[in-house]
């Protein structure tokens, strides 16, 4: 089964404007961390933001906020002010508390910022 | 400060021959990991060190593929008798330590293509 969806595998986003880029996860484990990663063409991984399970506010950092929906199983990264550097390969990942420290990663969304 | 290191950066092999790809992790850090990355792909789990130990090797896709790790620092990725699925960006990353926070810092990669 897959762990992690991301359904839309590009998206475009006026600069300056706000986007959303799904993810929806699926574990039985009850403690689980969640990443989104950053990969511009350049090929790097770049970290962005962490949401733990049992972490009880949504994750910021800058311009990154994560809409975390437990419940629902989703943690969705919400970008704001979009720049033209932000155009990249955007990766959701989880690891599972009890299945290792290994990443599991999303296939990933393609986001092009237009100026 | 530096970060994870990768080498070489690009290879490309004959089918049938033998690769060696290294990655030299973050200072400290002990915990490193491997992933591939097929083209237009996610990553896809390889094997994960906890110093010079290897607690989970089960995403190493046949027996042609080995890593080890020595004096909890270096670690070497062996690929023998490639084959053209094996053409892919190879990433390594190393973190802190296995806590529930685990950002893994990523290095450059080795992108390699097998003929």
């Amino acid at each position: 089964a897959q762990k992690i969806t991301q359904t839309q595998p590009g998206m475009f986003v006026q600069e300056k404007e706000a986007v959303t880029l799904d993810c929806t996860y699926d574990t039985s484990d009850p403690s689980y961390g969640l990443f989104w990663y950053k990969q511009p063409s350049s090929g790097e991984m770049i970290f962005l933001i962490y949401q733990g399970s049992y972490d009880q506010q949504n994750a910021t950092e800058g311009r990154y906020s994560l809409n975390f929906q437990k419940a629902r199983k989703s943690a969705n990264l919400v970008i704001s002010a979009s720049q033209l550097g932000d155009s990249a390969m955007y990766f959701c990942a989880m690891r599972e508390g009890r299945g290792g420290n290994k990443l599991v990663f999303g296939a990933g969304t393609i986001l092009r910022v237009k100026s | 400060g530096a970060g994870v290191s990768q080498s070489p950066s690009n290879k490309v092999t004959e089918k049938g021959k033998d690769v060696e790809l290294r990655c030299d992790p973050i200072s400290g850090h002990t915990a490193l990991y491997w992933y591939r990355q097929s083209l237009g792909q996610g990553l896809e789990f390889l094997i994960y060190f906890q110093g010079n130990s290897a607690p989970d090797k089960s995403g190493l896709p046949s027996d042609r593929f080995s890593a080890e790790r020595t004096g909890g620092s270096v670690s070497t990725l062996t690929i023998q008798r490639t084959q053209q699925e094996d053409s892919a960006v190879y990433l390594c990353a190393s973190s802190l330590d296995t806590g529930s926070y685990n950002e893994q810092f990523f290095g450059p990669g080795t992108r390699l293509t097998v003929l």
